[in-house]
């Protein structure tokens, strides 16, 4: 089965830290996503990566960065935290090509303080 | 703009018995529609994904139907158990240059014993 492991479960943080979210894929995908999930919203896509050093904008990536230097890594990082980034934050994995499954992490409920 | 409606927002049953969730979206061009399963807690885990030419897929007690002229899918669940109890999301994927997927809020289910 796949695994797509993120580092933690949930983290706390002060207003104006700089925050780092890493995730782990062990099946070799190609395809790494960076979202967020809030109450009553459904998930918004702040980054992806097709492939290592390649980064592309989502939906929201406003506050937001990323970097992908090995295959099964991708990290997002909250440049200067802010509490409207309070949050739970969800990492997937898929394959490359259409109508492939992205496989999820079990998130990082994040709050900033 | 392309949007994922889900309904009913969240539904109770009785465990044992069937149940329909339905989505409708405008989202435009259409590449392929995923149901994702998502435990409290945990990410999401696709349940099924159907292209345009596909208009049913079951796996296990599950099937997703699908109606691609009137933009609308239901998630049928049979024979209910404890364990189906979960947030069932809707997402629709359209194929404009990358794959984009958007995501529906979802349905919150609860089985009672």
């Amino acid at each position: 089965d796949v695994k797509v492991t993120q580092s933690s479960r949930y983290l706390v943080k002060r207003t104006g830290e700089k925050v780092f979210l890493e995730c782990v894929q062990d099946m070799d995908h190609e395809n790494m996503f960076w979202y967020r999930q809030d109450p009553g919203l459904g998930l918004r896509l702040i980054y992806f990566s097709y492939d290592v050093k390649m980064k592309e904008k989502g939906d929201i990536p406003e506050g937001y960065s990323v970097s992908r230097e090995k295959k099964e890594r991708f990290s997002l990082i909250l440049e200067s935290a802010s509490t409207n980034q309070t949050s739970m934050y969800l990492c997937a994995s898929s394959l490359r090509g259409f109508n492939q499954p992205q496989h999820f992490g079990d998130g990082t409920r994040l709050s900033i303080l | 703009k392309n949007q994922v409606e889900q309904s009913p927002q969240s539904l109770i049953i009785l465990e044992g018995k069937n149940c329909t969730l339905q989505c409708n979206y405008t989202v435009s061009p259409f590449s392929n529609l995923r149901w994702y399963k998502q435990d409290t807690g945990r990410g999401p885990v696709s349940l099924t994904i159907m292209t345009f030419s596909e208009n049913t897929k079951s796996n296990g007690r599950y099937t997703a139907t699908l109606d691609a002229d009137t933009k609308q899918s239901s998630l049928h669940i049979t024979a209910s158990q404890l364990s189906d109890s979960a947030s069932y999301i809707c997402v629709v994927s359209s194929n404009f240059g990358n794959e984009k997927l958007t995501f529906g809020t979802g349905t919150r289910l609860t089985i009672i014993p």
